[in-house]
């Protein structure tokens, strides 16, 4: 079975500084890659996804993620954070292939605090 | 992007009673809707896969019992809490995916369920 880790629990950073968010997950065979955003009292809402192609995947709000495959990673980056950013968020991977809803395997997530 | 409805977003109930929580996709049809249970601090944990006319599959450790599961038509599932006790007091949320969304998943806002 698959599994995810996210190895930053809390992240703490300052306005305008670059944040990078590691994910790894195990699994030798195809996978999709997701990262989902909650903010504060809200529902999760997807931010980027990898299924294949180009390996840098760009995002929502200024997110782009980066699969590496030698690496079993699927990093989160952000050049300049906002105090907006401030939320959980979780890395998830499903078995490819695609064109069916497959169940997701959540990392336990990073709770990044942005501070003004 | 899609959007998925559940409710109640928060129920405090007494200890021995059932609480049903719904799920409902507002406009799309999900063929398969998941459960999801979330710890304080922790990650999602699947519960189960519901897949539309047919009996949800269970993940390892999750009473079938305890957890009734029921998704009678593709824009509905329900997740019934049986004599609901203060350990089943959590934050459940449901989330589904259409047979046309290539795997990504739109997730409910949760359900705060607090046993008294």
């Amino acid at each position: 079975a698959q599994s995810v880790s996210q190895h930053n629990h809390h992240v703490i950073l300052s306005e305008a500084a670059s944040l990078e968010l590691g994910c790894n997950y195990s699994y030798g065979g195809t996978v999709n890659l997701f990262w989902y955003v909650q903010y504060p009292g809200q529902h999760l809402q997807l931010l980027l996804k990898y299924f294949s192609g180009d390996p840098l995947v760009k995002g929502i709000k200024g997110f782009e993620a980066e699969f590496i495959k030698s690496k079993f990673s699927f990093n989160l980056r952000k050049p300049s954070v906002q105090w907006s950013d401030t939320a959980e968020y979780f890395c998830a991977v499903n078995i490819a292939p695609s064109g069916s809803a497959r169940q997701l395997t959540f990392g336990s997530g990073t709770q990044l605090t942005v501070l003004p | 992007g899609a959007v998925v409805s559940q409710h109640p977003s928060r129920v405090i109930c007494k200890s021995g009673t059932s609480v049903k929580i719904e799920c409902r996709s507002l406009d799309f049809q999900a063929t398969t809707m998941f459960w999801y249970r979330q710890f304080p601090k922790q990650s999602l944990m699947l519960m189960a896969t519901s897949n539309e006319g047919s009996k949800a599959t269970y993940e390892q450790g999750v009473e079938k019992d305890k957890f009734l599961i029921n998704h009678a038509s593709l824009t509905l599932s329900t997740l019934t809490v049986t004599s609901a006790h203060p350990e089943d007091s959590s934050f459940y949320i449901c989330s589904a995916g259409g047979s046309g969304a290539k795997n990504i998943q739109y997730f409910g806002a949760g359900t705060r369920l607090s046993v008294l």
